[in-house]
């Protein structure tokens, strides 16, 4: 079993709808993160996370930390949204553990 | 203020042979980490490198080498190229030793023909 598992793996959904990815840890972790990925590798970072709640712009991220689970929330979907998104958690010995991603597709 | 920067871009090795990619990090950031993503998988973790010393290690065999100057920039070395090193290297600094919010660079892709 995977340290950081996401759902759903792949996501299609129409411009304007809300969108939800999960992303669950076995490991314990300092803080979270959500990375966004496009076409040809960039990778930027959305939010890192230790607790609570945490917004920007169009995007929220949520952690519960007894629950070990994260959501990042898309609200307003638009096709420039469409990316892999990944969570990744840090562990004790200060090394990220990836999750596989989701990949989102916005159709207009 | 540039953010992280990788070069080259692209890189193309036939097997056998040794590669160097580089990485200048984000200013004031001291620490930097290396990943390898190869096509359709999450990045995988090589090592990390803080005042100028290997700090932590990923699954990776020794071919993998890596330094840190002085001024916190970076290589990755990568000696006896195999056809499964082709990927997208990553590099990714962090200011103060801790992994608190990394930046990206850009990648460089890397093809072993």
């Amino acid at each position: 079993k995977n340290e950081v598992e996401q759902s759903p793996q792949n996501l299609t959904a129409q411009e304007g709808e809300f969108i939800t990815i999960n992303c669950s840890y076995s490991v314990g972790i300092s803080a979270l993160h959500w990375l966004q990925q496009h076409p040809g590798g960039g990778i930027v970072s959305l939010f890192m996370l230790s607790s609570g709640k945490k917004k920007h712009g169009r995007l929220i991220a949520t952690i519960n930390i007894q629950e070990k689970h994260s959501s990042l929330h898309i609200t307003a979907s638009h096709p420039r949204d469409s990316a892999v998104y990944i969570c990744a958690v840090l562990d004790s010995n200060y090394q990220l553990i990836w999750g596989a991603g989701t990949k989102l597709i916005i159709k207009p | 203020d540039a953010g992280v920067t990788q070069s080259p871009t692209h890189l193309i090795k036939t097997r056998g042979q040794q590669v160097t990619l580089r990485c200048s990090p984000k200013s004031g950031h001291d620490t930097v980490s290396w990943y390898q993503q190869a096509l359709g998988q999450g990045p995988q973790f090589i090592f990390q490198y803080y005042e100028e010393e290997e700090r932590q290690r990923g699954n990776f065999p020794d071919r993998f080498s890596g330094h840190q100057f002085p001024n916190y920039s970076s290589e990755l070395n990568v000696n006896a190229l195999l056809l499964g090193d082709s990927a997208l290297y990553l590099c990714a600094s962090l200011e103060g030793g801790y992994t608190d919010t990394q930046y990206f660079g850009p990648g460089t892709r890397l093809t072993v023909l």
